[in-house]
């Protein structure tokens, strides 16, 4: 079975400093996706990025970037120069290719930033 | 293009009543995902809809149920209450053209229910 772990619960930063959020995935299999979402104090989860197994590509998408790595299964979210909006809880998420689709979510990590 | 859209955004039921909750996905998505949102448990899957079909099903006893119909729109049902059902339920919607995996999912504003 798949997992995805969050350690941090909780992030506390000062508007313009940097964070990265972490996430270790577990899996067997050798094709699957991975995921990123928002969920902002409205409660609806806003999609933010995929990435496939087999694109180790790291991507930046203005001031968000996320570094995927294989050989640690972990696919880390950073946040560069962080503003207030950027207050929210951050899930990351894996589903495997084929068969059943049953999405594996992580706990999620609160980030919190103070003007 | 209107998002997702869920109704009722609050409910407040008695333990052993039954509620039907509602998901009407974006114009054209034909998978519907639920998830139940707690604090506890964080976000767990609870079924996919795709063409009217439960394609897969998490790991949720039997009084949750749900259907999808023809307009791609999807109903959740969860009978006899229990106060562990009080958390958001979350309705997904994805494209799913070519029944993809990894589909991006769309998700709406949930339902609050509450059982007292």
């Amino acid at each position: 079975a798949q997992k995805v772990t969050q350690a941090q619960t909780e992030i506390s930063v000062v508007e313009k400093e940097d964070v990265t959020l972490d996430c270790v995935y577990e899996t067997r299999d050798t094709t699957y996706y991975l995921f990123w979402y928002k969920q902002p104090p409205s409660g609806e989860l806003v999609f933010l990025i995929r990435r496939n197994s087999f694109d180790e590509q790291n991507e930046i998408s203005g001031r968000y970037s996320w570094n995927f790595q294989k050989s640690t299964s972990s696919f880390n979210f950073t946040i560069t120069a962080s503003q207030v909006v950027d207050s929210a809880v951050y899930f990351c998420a894996l589903t495997l290719s084929g068969g059943s689709y049953i999405p594996t979510f992580g706990r999620g990590t609160s980030l919190i930033v103070h003007p | 293009k209107a998002g997702v859209t869920q109704t009722p955004r609050y409910l407040i039921k008695t333990r052993g009543q039954q509620v039907t909750l509602s998901c009407s996905p974006i114009s054209g998505h034909r998978s519907v995902s639920w998830y139940q949102q707690t604090p506890g448990q964080g976000l767990q899957f609870l079924f996919e809809y795709f063409s009217e079909t439960q394609r897969n099903k998490g790991n949720f006893p039997g009084r949750f149920s749900g259907r999808q119909f023809s307009n791609s729109r999807s109903e959740m049902n969860v009978s006899t209450l229990e106060l562990g059902d009080s958390a958001l339920y979350l309705c997904a919607s994805s494209l799913a053209i070519y029944s993809e995996q990894g589909d991006e999912q769309y998700f709406g504003p949930g339902t609050r229910l509450t059982v007292t």
